[in-house]
């Protein structure tokens, strides 16, 4: 199994472009997630996904969207890059139930808006 | 906000058990803690959780305050590799009609010495 994969590593983008944040796990998890990591904090939820068609905002949804089509797959979309949204961002998934959870994360894109 | 609170940094010798302390006063009596760690920017790793009982797995033991407002991980036999930031963690439910989430603090920075 491959876990979670991240494309693309490493991204620059100038204010008010947008790019999307791809995610897939092959591990046929239930929950999917976003976080972003600014310099020396811990993560913050962007938004989560409990199943294919049902994504909920997290802590910091402001300027980010997502969708679940499938199980695999949890696409970030950024519509209109601003200089906050610089960051680095984990995507993670995991089985969901009776407090058991362990996230699995992926190797994270460090994106920079200029 | 951060449910938990971790002291900033920590050194430990090559070979001997890190104690990695955690406080969290205000823990509901459904709240998980887990413990993850995150080495130099990579994605974070899941290493242990518990609710009320002390656990044990292969990488490390977690002891839990019988008042639950405080715990402890325990690396037994730490060696180089394990310099991380560690994450102690409270699985939340921010409202009623949301699901749990995981509310990250700024961890703390475990430096092993040689």
């Amino acid at each position: 199994n491959a876990g979670v994969t991240q494309t693309p590593k490493f991204r620059i983008l100038k204010i008010g472009q947008s790019m999307t944040l791809q995610c897939a796990q092959d591990m046929n998890h239930n929950y999917m997630y976003w976080y972003r990591q600014d310099p020396g904090m811990g993560l913050k939820l962007i938004y989560y996904s409990v199943g294919a068609g049902i994504t909920d905002k997290g802590e910091v949804p402001n300027g980010y969207n997502v969708s679940r089509s499938t199980t695999e797959d949890f696409p970030l979309r950024l519509e209109l890059a601003a200089p906050s949204q610089t960051s680095v961002y984990f995507c993670a998934s995991s089985y969901w139930g009776q407090g058991n959870e362990k996230l699995f994360f992926g190797s994270g894109t460090q994106l920079s808006v200029l | 906000d951060a449910k938990t609170t971790q002291p900033t940094s920590m050194d430990c010798a090559e070979g001997r058990a890190a104690n990695l302390p955690c406080n969290h006063s205000t823990i509901s009596g459904n709240e998980y803690v887990y413990w993850y760690r995150q080495i130099h920017s990579q994605g974070p790793q899941y290493i242990i959780h518990g609710l009320k009982n002390n656990e044990t797995n292969e990488m490390a033991s977690l002891i839990i305050t019988e008042d639950r407002k405080s715990s402890t991980l325990i690396l037994p036999h730490a060696t180089l590799r394990d310099t991380a930031v560690y994450y102690c963690i409270v699985r939340v439910k921010p409202s009623m009609d949301s699901n749990y989430q995981l509310i990250w603090g700024a961890g703390t920075k475990l430096i092993i010495k040689p």
